[in-house]
């Protein structure tokens, strides 16, 4: 069965610094989606960034991007220069059929 | 163009009793999907309705099941409650024209909570 790890039950990083989530998923499919969601305390999920298994170029929004290691199946995001609106829970997934999401990171902004 | 929107935002039940939840997607989409989150758990799909038709669901016990109207409305029902039940219940909308909603962008609603005493 396919799965989804995020390593980082929580995360901090000074506004205007950069962080990186990690997400690891294992399947044995070729071709499949993997999205980054970003929850922040209102709850409504809401779509960072989708990566196309089959795209070798890392998928890029603002300030926003993945690095996208599909041998190693890993699936990181990095955000820039962070805001405090950036603060929230980020949710990595992966889907073949249906959607599989890993556990969650929260990330903290410090201003 | 309104987002979707679920209701209710709150609701309290006991144990035994049964709840249903309503879920409007975006207009023109016509799928609808819908996942439970809890602390525990963390996020699980539950079923995925495009056309009126189910055409996808996890691996939730028969206690929970849903339905699409041919306005593309859907309604998530919970039979039976138990304590365990007790979570946010999240729905999603997505176009959808080929192929299942999965690879398609998702959009979310705000989500119901849900609780069990």
């Amino acid at each position: 069965a396919q799965t989804v790890t995020q390593s980082q039950p929580e995360m901090s990083v000074q506004e205007a610094e950069t962080v990186t989530l990690s997400c690891t998923y294992d399947t044995s499919e070729s071709d499949y989606y993997l999205f980054w969601y970003k929850q922040p305390p209102s709850r409504q999920m809401i779509l960072v960034i989708r990566q196309e298994a089959y795209k070798q170029q890392n998928a890029t929004e603002n300030r926003f991007s993945v690095n996208f290691q599909k041998a190693a199946k890993s699936f990181s995001l990095k955000i820039s220069d962070s805001q405090l609106g950036d603060a929230a829970m980020y949710f990595c997934a992966y889907t073949e059929d249906k959607i599989i999401f890993g556990k969650g990171t929260r990330l903290h902004i410090l201003p | 163009k309104a987002g979707v929107t679920q209701t209710p935002r709150y609701l309290i039940k006991t144990r035994g009793q049964q709840v249903t939840l309503s879920c409007s997607p975006i207009s023109g989409h016509r799928s609808v999907s819908w996942y439970q989150q809890t602390p525990g758990q963390g996020l699980q799909f539950l079923f995925e309705y495009f056309s009126e038709t189910q055409r996808n669901k996890g691996n939730f016990p028969g206690r929970f099941s849903g339905r699409q109207f041919s306005n593309s409305r859907s309604e998530m029902n919970v039979s039976t409650l138990e304590l365990g039940d007790s979570a946010l219940y999240l729905c999603a909308s997505s176009l959808s024209p080929v192929g299942t909603a999965a690879k398609n962008i998702q959009y979310f609603g705000a989500g119901t909570r849900l609780s069990v005493l």
